[in-house]
This record gives structure tokens, sequence and C-alpha cells, in this order.
């Protein structure tokens, strides 16, 4: 069965500082690696990551991918209140579903 | 260009009862999947419908059955709801698989 963990499950940031999220998988026949932002209601799309060492970059969200060590990070710089969110982290195997992670809760104080 | 939208945003059932969320993909697309968002963890996939047939499904039991129409839009239909199934449910659209996967608002079930 596919499984995913982020890491950490929550974090406390202040305005400015760089925050990194971490993502391990386990997945048969890995197709491709998602991240979303989960504010109220709909995650929203920030990267989809399908090859090993090609960094993902919009604005000061960036993410990377490691296919040999199964695990891919998402970095934000220059936090900001309005970064704070649940980050999900999702896998793509061979049955094309979704594995999601629990997601890492990210609190940016002003 | 409409996205992901979900009816309703909402809802208050009792145990027994039985519920159908409303789901249209966004414009373009035609795969939807459906899942399943408790309090504080990820979302759990139920089932994913293309051409009007169920084509994976997530350990869900029977009682959580769906439908996809003609357009694409889709139904998720819960029979004898249990307080367990208390969540968020989530309808997601693609174009075909193994393409970038946009989420609806979801609509907020809570059994009583």
């Amino acid at each position: 069965e596919d499984k995913v963990v982020q890491s950490p499950l929550s974090l406390v940031v202040h305005e400015g500082d760089t925050v990194t999220l971490n993502c391990s998988y386990e997945v048969t026949n890995f197709r491709s690696l998602l991240w979303y932002k989960q504010e109220k209601k709909a995650p929203t799309f920030l990267f989809m990551l399908t090859s090993s060492g090609i960094e993902k970059k919009s604005g000061r969200l960036s993410s990377i991918l490691d296919k040999k060590e199964l695990f891919s990070i998402l970095n934000i710089t220059a936090t900001q209140t309005g970064d704070s969110a649940v980050y999900l982290c999702a896998v793509v195997g061979s049955n094309y579903k979704l594995t999601f992670g629990k997601g890492t809760l990210l609190t940016v104080n002003p | 260009d409409a996205g992901v939208t979900q009816s309703p945003t909402h809802l208050i059932k009792t145990r027994g009862q039985q519920v159908t969320l409303r789901c249209s993909p966004k414009s373009g697309h035609d795969t939807v999947s459906w899942y399943q968002q408790a309090l504080g963890q990820g979302p759990q996939f139920i089932f994913q419908y293309y051409e009007e047939e169920e084509r994976q499904r997530g350990n869900f039991p029977d009682r959580f059955s769906g439908h996809q129409f003609p357009n694409y839009s889709s139904e998720l239909n819960v029979n004898a709801l249990l307080l367990g199934d208390s969540a968020l449910y989530l309808c997601a659209s693609s174009l075909g698989v193994g393409n970038t996967i946009y989420f609806g608002e979801g609509s907020w079930l809570t059994v009583v």
C-alpha cells in the first residue's frame, strides 16, 4: 500500500523566516508527487514533480524531488502570515490515485 | 474558466439517512475523483470515475457509491450514514489520468 509521511506535523515561525517541509514516500510505480496548500477547504495546487533534481519554483516557494531517496522538500522563504496553512504532500502511483500525507500545519506569526 | 464546483457546501444528516453530494469538474476535465478528509487528516481516496465508469476504488465500504454523467459531472452517494462519516468530502478533477488534479471547495457533512 502506498504511504506518505510528512514532517514536521506542525511548525510555528515568525514572519521573514525560511521553512523547509519534508515529505517521504513509498509507492508502487511512482508517477508524480504533488504539493498542495489547504487554508480552509479546497487544497490548492502548488507543484507537481516527476523528475529528480529539478527544482520547481513559484515566487517564494520552491520544491525538489529525490527519487532515489524517496523524498521531496517544499521550501518557503521570507514567510508571510498569508502562508499560514496546512501543506499537503501526495503521490501518484500505478493506479493513478492520490495518496496523501497527514499534512504539515504551518503557522506564521507577525 | 470555472474551477471544480461542489454542492452543497454544508449539510447535516441523521444517522441512518442517505446523502448525495454533487460535483462539476473544471472545464475540459473528464476524470473525477472523490476524497474524504476527516479533521486533522489528509484526504483519503474514495473512488475515481472516467467515461462514466468507476475505475479505481479506495478502502471504503459499499455504502459509498457514485456516478458520472455524460457531461462528466459526478455524484457521491452515502447510505446508512454513521457518525464516523462526518468529514469534508472533496471532489477533484483532471484531464485524463497523470495530469494535474484540481480540487473543489468541498462539502462539509455532519452526521448527528
